[in-house]
């Protein structure tokens, strides 16, 4: 159950784009489309913002998007906002378990 | 609406036991699959452990807490719980319940947290 990697932070200014990458393995991201993402702003508790890879739950901007390629998946966040910072982890379904990135903190210049 | 209170959450001395409870509204925790994710302070997110929603209830643990944690439910009290055993030191954190989205392996709904503290 080792944990899926992901950038220690991120950084863009209002309006730009930012890719948050996590990767996996064979055995987790690679082989299951249970993959989700989830926003944290401190103090708080994570919110689900992906799921299946790349279905937004109700109420979830579509400024956010999200895709896999293999063992890696990604989440993108377009036209950012400052309300966009936060922490973003990803999570992965793995036979049995499911394993979380170690987390990227998303700063908004 | 969907509702998750967690408690029972404090500060227990290693090797010592504690139950968290998470009580739920807005829905029926039987019905439903549950997580329980945790967060050690300053650090990320950790998953627990998940009950399943269909009628065997089957329960799923990370390695971390295997053999010493026990998740279950009450139809009765619409509540999930978490049995804590052998507590350690590495063991403290804020503890999450979350609803799982059906079939997704991902939460929905989440609790506020209760904080777990193992120290001597």
């Amino acid at each position: 159950q080792s944990a899926l990697t992901q950038p220690r932070s991120v950084s863009g200014s209002p309006g730009q784009s930012v890719t948050i990458s996590c990767t996996g393995t064979s055995s987790d991201i690679g082989a299951y489309n249970y993959v989700s993402w989830y926003q944290q702003h401190p103090g708080t508790a994570p919110k689900l913002m992906i799921y299946d890879v790349n279905k937004r739950p109700s109420g979830v901007p579509d400024r956010f998007s999200a895709s896999k390629s293999g063992n890696t998946a990604s989440l993108t966040i377009s036209g950012l906002q400052a309300e966009d910072e936060a922490d973003y982890y990803c999570y992965s379904y793995a036979h049995n378990c499911v394993v979380f990135g170690g987390g990227t903190t998303l700063t908004v210049l | 609406q969907v509702q998750l209170v967690e408690s029972g959450g404090g500060v227990v001395q290693p090797g010592g036991s504690l139950r968290i409870s998470c009580t739920a509204s807005g829905f029926t925790v039987t019905n439903s699959g549950m997580h329980w994710v945790r967060q050690a302070p300053g650090k990320g997110l950790e998953w627990v452990s998940f009950i399943s929603y269909d009628g065997g209830n089957q329960e799923y643990y990370a390695d971390s807490v295997k053999g010493r944690f026990t998740i279950s439910k009450d139809r009765s009290k619409n509540a999930l719980y978490l049995q804590m055993n052998s507590l350690r030191p590495e063991d403290t954190a804020v503890y999450y319940c979350a609803k799982d989205r059906g079939n997704t392996w991902a939460g929905d709904y989440w609790g506020q947290g209760t904080l777990v503290t193992v120290s001597p």
